[in-house]
């Protein structure tokens, strides 16, 4: 059974630092990579994709991929309010196949 | 561009009434159709996915039916309605291949 594992939260961190939330995945083949928003009362919108090992940059956010310890991260520098929501990580193994969501990690970046 | 329309954006139905709930994507063809419910506080639960017109999966065996009548149109149905049929449904649709997700508006459902 393919899961993705994310901590719940909250992550409570002060504007300006930079708020780290990681996710695992249990199933090795997987080969595409994604990170949502979620804001409260919204629906989830694609911040980053990430593919193949290492490191993604987009503004202040960046995405940290390492499939031989099953693991994605994503970085926010420069935290602020409006970056508190829910993100979510989601997996995809191969093709068409449905993508597989974590449950999310709530972020509050407190002013 | 693309574009994804779901509606209503909010409903409240007594329970043992039916539901319809629409999705459609302009400026695209052939996509990959979902509809997710995610219930208060809970994680994102796939119910259904199409790959194409006609071809429907279902993820989680309830009251619940899909339908892909054309090309960029998918519906989420169900003849009666439960109270655990509350909850924010989500369309959402991708290209093929494994690429990311476009999410709709979403519904939000509420069963009295």
């Amino acid at each position: 059974q393919k899961e993705v594992e994310q901590n719940s939260g909250p992550l409570s961190v002060p504007e300006g630092a930079i708020a780290s939330l990681n996710c695992t995945y249990s199933d090795r083949v997987s080969q595409s990579f994604f990170w949502y928003r979620q804001y409260s009362g919204k629906s989830p919108e694609l911040i980053m994709s990430i593919y193949s090992n290492g490191d993604k940059e987009d503004g202040r956010f960046t995405a940290q991929l390492n499939k031989a310890s099953q693991y994605v991260s994503l970085l926010i520098r420069d935290s602020q309010p409006s970056d508190s929501a829910t993100y979510l990580c989601a997996v995809n193994m191969w093709g068409n196949t449905p993508l597989v969501f974590g449950k999310g990690t709530r972020l509050s970046v407190i002013a | 561009s693309q574009t994804i329309h779901q509606w209503p954006a909010t409903l409240v139905q007594p329970v043992g009434s039916p539901l319809s709930l629409e999705c459609t994507v302009e400026g695209t063809s052939n996509p990959n159709l979902y509809w997710y419910r995610q219930a208060a506080g809970r994680g994102l639960q796939l119910l259904f996915y199409s790959v194409g017109i006609g071809q429907i999966s279902s993820e989680v065996p309830q009251n619940l039916s899909a339908s892909r009548p054309q090309d960029r149109q998918f519906i989420l149905s169900s003849k009666k309605l439960l109270l655990s049929d509350s909850g924010f449904y989500l369309c959402a649709w991708s290209v093929k291949g494994g690429d990311g997700y476009t999410f709709g508006s979403g519904t939000r459902l509420t069963v009295v």
